[in-house]
């Protein structure tokens, strides 16, 4: 099955900096690519996503890329605030998985005021 | 809307004692997946169902048992909990491919 790993464990940066997270899939028939935050005590959100036809997205502070070449994906979040304190999860699935999501196994970000 | 609920929201057990969680949806998702969180360890699904009358095991199934009552309602079993069960556990349905999670349900087995 698909195996998904994320690096580094936990990032702390200062307020207003970037922070990028790196996630790696094995199977090369994942053909989606979520992103979850998870704050203290509270559920995973989905903050953005990408599916294997495209490279990039961007939504706002946030943008995900991907490389299938590699089999990576990583997260990008610009002018980091308080708030974006959180630990946040990497997923891949396919369609011959049933959908089915094989998570990472998140990764802590403070960001410093 | 209420989305994808829990109940209970938390819950002590002895060992060897029985408890269902119970999780519904209200969007109308065919498929619906019971993971749960330990700490380091992300999440790792348990049981899912692509459809209303199927199930199928996922990563971790051993000790636990699932019903997809009706399209709305999937709810995971524990016949004789054990201390290695202590987790946060989570509900979730999807339409396609996004997942949403229900609020969580905290279970400590003393």
């Amino acid at each position: 099955g698909e195996n998904v790993e994320q690096h580094p464990s936990t990032l702390s940066v200062q307020e207003g900096d970037s922070a990028v997270i790196k996630c790696t899939y094995s199977d090369s028939a994942s053909n989606y690519f979520p992103w979850y935050k998870q704050e203290l005590g509270k559920r995973p959100q989905l903050i953005i996503d990408i599916r294997s036809n495209v490279g990039e997205k961007k939504d706002q502070r946030i943008a995900v890329t991907l490389n299938k070449t590699a089999k990576h994906f990583s997260l990008h979040i610009t002018e980091t605030q308080p708030e974006d304190s959180a630990v946040y999860f990497c997923a891949a699935s396919s369609y011959y998985g049933n959908n089915r999501l094989a998570f990472g196994k998140g990764n802590q970000v403070v960001v410093i005021p | 809307n209420a989305g994808v609920t829990q109940t209970p929201k938390f819950q002590v057990l002895k060992t060897g004692q029985s408890m269902t969680l119970q999780c519904a949806q209200d969007m109308n998702h065919n498929s619906m997946y019971w993971y749960r969180q330990d700490p380091g360890m992300g999440l790792r699904l348990i049981y899912y169902s692509a459809s209303e009358g199927t199930t199928d095991k996922g990563e971790v199934p051993n000790g636990y048992n699932v019903s997809r009552l009706n399209k709305r309602e999937f709810s995971l079993r524990l016949e004789s909990a054990a201390p290695s069960q202590t987790s946060v556990y989570f509900c979730a349905s999807s339409a396609h491919n996004e997942q949403f999670f229900g609020p969580g349900t905290r279970l400590t087995v003393l």
